[in-house]
């Protein structure tokens, strides 16, 4: 089945510490993004990659940092300088981004927690 | 900017209810409009789309008609039923391409 997946479901975060969410897809879709959800609200890119070895700031960037070394991984790291990580995570994927008429597919999210 | 404006929730309808959820935009030419649903505790699923004027997306008994005249995507169900509790989202990809701009979503509950 194509998809895309995200791990953990759940993930717990210590003060200082830096976590990565994992989000692989199986589409062969060119871009991805990461967006951040919190309660009442609608979705805030984070960062977005329209193809491999290159990545774009999204709206809320700081204290993030991505990479996408291969077309169907795009891991997110939420940095130590992200002071207020607690949220909902997505991930999503498009074809080509970019380009009119694109449709953006989502995964599962990521729950993110600061102990 | 380009925006999305979505009518506040909750929504809260009795089973077989008519169910209205009001869209409007701001954009330049002309976008994609789309509506995604996200049940509770799971990503956003495509529920439909539209990408031309007058364009109607349909799916599982939603509709909803792309209005230029009035820049609006209201999303229609003629008969909503208790399985159709979720949040509903409202998204504008602009005619150059780019980012997905979301509005804040709509919070429905249908109660039997």
């Amino acid at each position: 089945d194509g998809g895309i997946t995200q791990s953990p479901k759940y993930l717990f975060r210590k003060e200082g510490q830096n976590v990565t969410l994992s989000c692989e897809q199986n589409l062969n879709h060119d871009a991805m993004y990461w967006y951040r959800q919190d309660p009442g609200q609608g979705l805030r890119l984070i960062y977005y990659s329209q193809i491999v070895n290159d990545f774009q700031k999204g709206d809320i960037a700081e204290g993030y940092s991505v990479s996408r070394e291969k077309k169907e991984s795009f891991p997110l790291t939420v940095t130590s300088a992200q002071k207020n990580p607690t949220a909902f995570y997505l991930c999503a994927s498009s074809m080509a981004g970019g380009s009119v008429e694109e449709t953006q597919y989502f995964g599962p999210g990521t729950r993110l927690l600061v102990l | 900017g380009d925006s999305v404006t979505q009518m506040e929730g909750p929504v809260t309808l009795s089973e077989e209810a008519f169910l209205t959820i009001n869209c409007t935009y701001t954009a330049t030419g002309y976008p994609s409009l789309f509506w995604y649903v996200q049940y509770p505790g799971e990503g956003l699923q495509l529920l439909l789309k539209a990408t031309k004027a007058d364009d109607k997306g349909s799916n599982k008994g939603f509709e909803a008609t792309y209005r230029k005249e009035t820049t609006s995507f209201h999303l229609e169900k003629g008969s909503v039923q208790v399985s159709d509790s979720a949040v509903y989202f409202c998204a504008l990809l602009p005619n150059q391409g780019g980012k997905l701009i979301f509005g804040q979503g709509t919070e429905l509950s249908v109660k039997p």
